[in-house]
């Protein structure tokens, strides 16, 4: 069954870094989705995307944050000069023509 | 503005069911949906109603009233392994597509 795939799994970086989440959607779906969840606290809706371009954006994405799909598989996301409340689960997600998004394994980022 | 609303905690015994509840108050609504999450893990997909009525899936069914802004997630012959976080999410149309916007998650825990 195909899925949606994340790496890293786990990333770890100082504060002020710049770290790249990468995301494989599945292969067929054309509508791509990042959200995060801090720790003991609700998924919250990043950012969406489609066609090549965001198509909607949450308050919380900010200049800070951009996306990209630099190739036909890949679709990642950037989040410069991180902050120590950046730490989360990174969720990708992709939906198909159904609309019903299905959700990678995340990333759990640490900004120490 | 945008409001979900379930319960923080249900306890359950294992083999019975359980009704969990969820309200929304939402500026747009394309479909309800529920997903399972595991402590660390990603949310998995359950159930999705757009229209009223009730959808049933194995163990696991979902009902929506759009006019009282109102679902439940029915689970069913309850083992252990249901113990999880469900998480109740609105659908939003947006600019350029939709968004999901989730409730808090209800932590059921299935006791002997």
């Amino acid at each position: 069954e195909p899925e949606v795939t994340q790496t890293p799994s786990h990333q770890v970086t100082q504060m002020g870094q710049e770290v790249i989440l990468r995301c494989v959607p599945i292969s067929n779906h054309l509508y791509f989705y990042w959200y995060r969840q801090i720790l003991g606290q609700k998924v919250e809706f990043l950012v969406s995307f489609y066609n090549n371009e965001i198509s909607e954006k949450s308050e919380i994405f900010d200049d800070q944050f951009s996306v990209e799909r630099p190739d036909g598989s890949n679709f990642t996301l950037k989040i410069r000069s991180t902050k120590l409340e950046d730490s989360a689960m990174y969720f990708c997600a992709s939906a198909g023509p159904s609309g019903m998004e299905f959700f990678g394994p995340g990333t759990r980022l640490t900004v120490l | 503005g945008q409001n979900i609303d379930q319960p923080t905690e249900m306890t359950a015994t294992e083999g019975a069911i359980v009704q969990i509840n969820c309200t929304y108050q939402t500026s747009g609504f394309n479909g309800l949906f529920w997903y399972q999450q595991h402590a660390g893990e990603a949310p998995t997909f359950l159930s999705y109603n757009v229209l009223d009525g009730l959808e049933e899936k194995g163990r696991f069914s979902s009902f929506l009233s759009r006019s009282k802004g109102y679902s439940y997630l029915l689970l069913k012959e309850l083992q252990m392994k249901d113990s999880a976080s469900y998480l109740c999410a609105v659908r939003e149309p947006t600019g350029g597509g939709n968004k999901l916007t989730f409730g808090t998650g209800t932590q059921l825990k299935v006791e002997l």
